[in-house]
């Protein structure tokens, strides 16, 4: 199976902070990534997919990136709304689909 | 609007069955494929199985292969998800997710509570 690994796990910030998660496949995975945002006691949200695509209804302040192996996730100015945790998914390797860990955004 | 409702989760004993129960609305459910992701306390997302549109395909994850069945019936909108042999490991979250496309989980449901223990 493809292993995802994201940096940081956990993370603190700002309101109005700039904010960048990393995600990295351990074998190409091209742009077959997605990216969910989950608060607590709610189920995931699909923010960001196929690496760069914005998913319909999300801000524009989140965006994503890169291919391959290396990608990221970036908040470009923090709301309190976006405290939550983030999960990347790589949608390559089927069947045997795979999530990060999570990295959870806090309030500094 | 799209809806997902998942029922059918409750405590159960090592060894027991469950199953599981998402009701779909506000799409056409019959041209969707459809997952089952679980999420243990405090850990992270685990995809557990999925099912085409006509359920042709059918996948599950080595941890519940053997175990777990998927299924739906179109003419009800509704995934199912039974439960065999479980284990305390089990015990988590359950949510049914529509796939828009190329394993993009775009709808999830609220989920639902699995615990097993005795």
């Amino acid at each position: 199976d493809i292993q995802m690994t994201q940096s940081p796990s956990s993370l603190s910030a700002s309101v109005g902070d700039r904010v960048t998660i990393t995600c990295r496949a351990s074998q190409s995975i091209s742009s077959y990534l997605n990216w969910y945002q989950q608060k607590p006691g709610k189920a995931p949200k699909l923010l960001i997919y196929a690496a760069s695509s914005l998913q319909s209804g999300v801000p524009s302040r989140f965006s994503g990136s890169g291919s391959g192996t290396d990608f990221t996730l970036t908040i470009s100015s923090l709301q309190p709304e976006d405290f939550a945790t983030y999960y990347c998914q790589q949608s390559y390797s089927t069947p045997a689909i795979t999530f990060g860990q999570g990295t959870r955004l806090e309030i500094k | 609007e799209v809806q997902l409702v998942e029922s059918g989760g409750g405590l159960v004993k090592p060894g027991g069955s469950l199953r599981l129960s998402c009701a779909a609305s506000g799409f056409t459910f019959s041209s969707y494929s459809m997952n089952w992701v679980r999420q243990a306390p405090g850990k992270g997302l685990e995809w557990v199985s999925s099912i085409s549109s006509s359920s042709s395909y059918i996948y599950y994850a080595d941890s519940v292969k053997g175990r777990f069945t998927i299924s739906r019936d179109n003419a009800k909108n509704s995934l199912y998800l039974q439960m065999n042999s479980l284990r305390a490991e089990d015990t988590a979250v359950y949510y049914c997710a529509r796939d828009r496309g190329l394993i993009t989980w775009d709808y999830w449901g609220q989920g639902t509570l699995v615990t097993v223990s005795s």
